[in-house]
């Protein structure tokens, strides 16, 4: 069974403060591996699809990574607005409806 | 706006009443995916459509669960006699290639 683990639960960071969020997963052959973020009480927006170990992307202060096990979201100099819920999901090789396997989220604060 | 639609928004029930939430998925998208998400969770599969065709359900989808895609357009979920643990966001997926894009979910409060 495909698994998703993301950690920290919550992070708080000061303005300007980088880090790095984790997401872990067990998966039969991953076909893909996708970010979103999710502001309270809205649905998930995409962020980025990662397909292979070592691939990279960026946006604006964000860059998502993968490995064979996990990927991480790093956020660069955060602003306040970019509080708000991320959400890392797989997408299984034999998948054949390209279901997504969500992790339980990590929710950023970011104060000024 | 060309983005998932979903409606209501809202929805408060009593304890076994039914009630039915719409999605309208982004035109030619030919994939549909309803998904439950309760407070502090990740969003969970329940059904796709390809099409009108409902291709699989999650064991999450009790038979209290219907969900239909008629002309392969619009989708409609439904849930028979709710129970206060149906209480959760409902959010519609459509995809086309690579990537699926959410609605802004209907959150169902069962009281």
């Amino acid at each position: 069974e495909d698994q998703v683990t993301q950690s920290p639960e919550a992070l708080r960071l000061q303005e300007g403060e980088s880090s790095s969020l984790n997401c872990s997963y067990t998966v039969s052959g991953l076909r893909g591996l996708f970010w979103y973020r999710q502001d309270p009480g809205k649905g998930p927006e995409f962020l980025f699809t990662l397909y292979s170990a070592g691939e990279e992307k960026e946006k604006e202060r964000l860059k998502a990574t993968l490995t064979k096990k996990e990927s991480f979201l790093h956020i660069t100099a955060p602003k306040p607005e970019d509080s708000a819920t991320y959400l890392c999901a797989v997408q299984a090789r034999g998948n054949a409806g390209n279901m997504l396997t969500f992790g339980g989220g990590t929710r950023l604060m970011v104060k000024p | 706006d060309t983005g998932v639609s979903q409606d209501p928004r809202h929805k408060i029930t009593k304890r076994g009443q039914n009630v039915t939430f719409r999605c309208d998925p982004i035109s030619e998208h030919n994939r549909l995916y309803w998904y439950r998400q309760t407070l502090g969770q990740g969003p969970e599969f329940l059904t796709y459509f390809q099409n009108e065709a409902q291709l699989e359900k999650s064991r999450l989808l009790s038979d209290r669960f219907s969900a239909e895609r008629p002309k392969g357009s619009f989708s409609t979920l439904e849930i028979q006699r709710t129970e206060q643990g149906d209480s959760a966001m409902y959010l519609c997926a459509s995809r086309k290639e690579t990537k699926a894009f959410f609605g802004q979910g209907t959150r169902l409060t069962v009281v």
